[in-house]
């Protein structure tokens, strides 16, 4: 089945660092990522739609300046953390649609990044 | 606003049956999904409904009343390794996953 590759897995960094997420699909073409942040025991929290060659939409309270996402290929969309700090440890997760399927097709995971900011 | 409602926690003991009850409140509706979520791990896919009915799938089963705005997974034949958290997730009219805030299942031997 399709498989959406999430690196790295786990990344502690000292605070005021950036760190940059990569989310790549396997075997498919996604026009469209989604980054998604989760806190502890909290559902899944949509913080902006990658769209491969255009700029991101972010939801409402994301801050663009402080969550940049490139979406260079239609394999591969980046997250970068920039000037993170202790607030921003998260698990962060993106997911793919393989764009042939449409807009109701399954959405694949990534296995997540666990950010943690000292 | 959109909201998705789903039981915070249930326990079920193995080889029994449990079910998890999903209700939601969506600007269109265009399917609802179920994610099982094992601790520090990524969402997998369980089942998408996008007709009313049941959809089943080995032990697990879905089913979906759109006029009710009501979804339930059923678990069948518990195992361990199905203790996890399930996510209930509703795509709206903009093709947006709304997502539930999950139900954490703790089976007991």
């Amino acid at each position: 089945g399709a498989v959406v590759s999430q690196h790295p897995s786990r990344v502690i960094c000292k605070s005021g660092t950036s760190v940059k997420i990569e989310c790549r699909s396997l075997d498919f073409q996604a026009t469209t990522m989604f980054w998604y942040r989760q806190f502890p025991k909290k559902s899944l929290m949509l913080m902006a739609t990658s769209n491969e060659g255009s700029k991101a939409t972010y939801e409402q309270g994301v801050e663009k300046d402080k969550f940049l996402i490139n979406h260079a290929s239609l394999t591969l969309s980046t997250l970068t953390v920039t000037s993170a700090h202790p607030e921003d440890s998260s698990f962060y997760i993106c997911s793919a649609r393989d764009q042939l399927a449409g807009d109701t097709g399954e959405l694949f995971f990534g296995e997540g990044s666990r950010l943690t900011v000292l | 606003g959109q909201n998705i409602d789903q039981p915070t926690e249930m326990t079920a003991t193995e080889g029994a049956i449990v079910q998890i009850n999903c209700t939601y409140q969506t600007s269109g509706f265009n399917g609802l999904f179920w994610y099982q979520q094992h601790a520090g791990e990524a969402p997998t896919f369980l089942s998408y409904n996008v007709l009313d009915g049941l959809e089943e799938k080995g032990r697990f089963s879905s089913f979906l009343s759109r006029s009710k705005g009501y979804s339930y997974l059923l678990l069948k034949e518990l195992q361990m390794k199905d203790s996890a958290s399930y996510l209930c997730a509703v795509m709206d009219s903009n093709y947006q996953l709304i997502w539930g805030a999950g139900t954490k299942l703790i089976i007991k031997p």
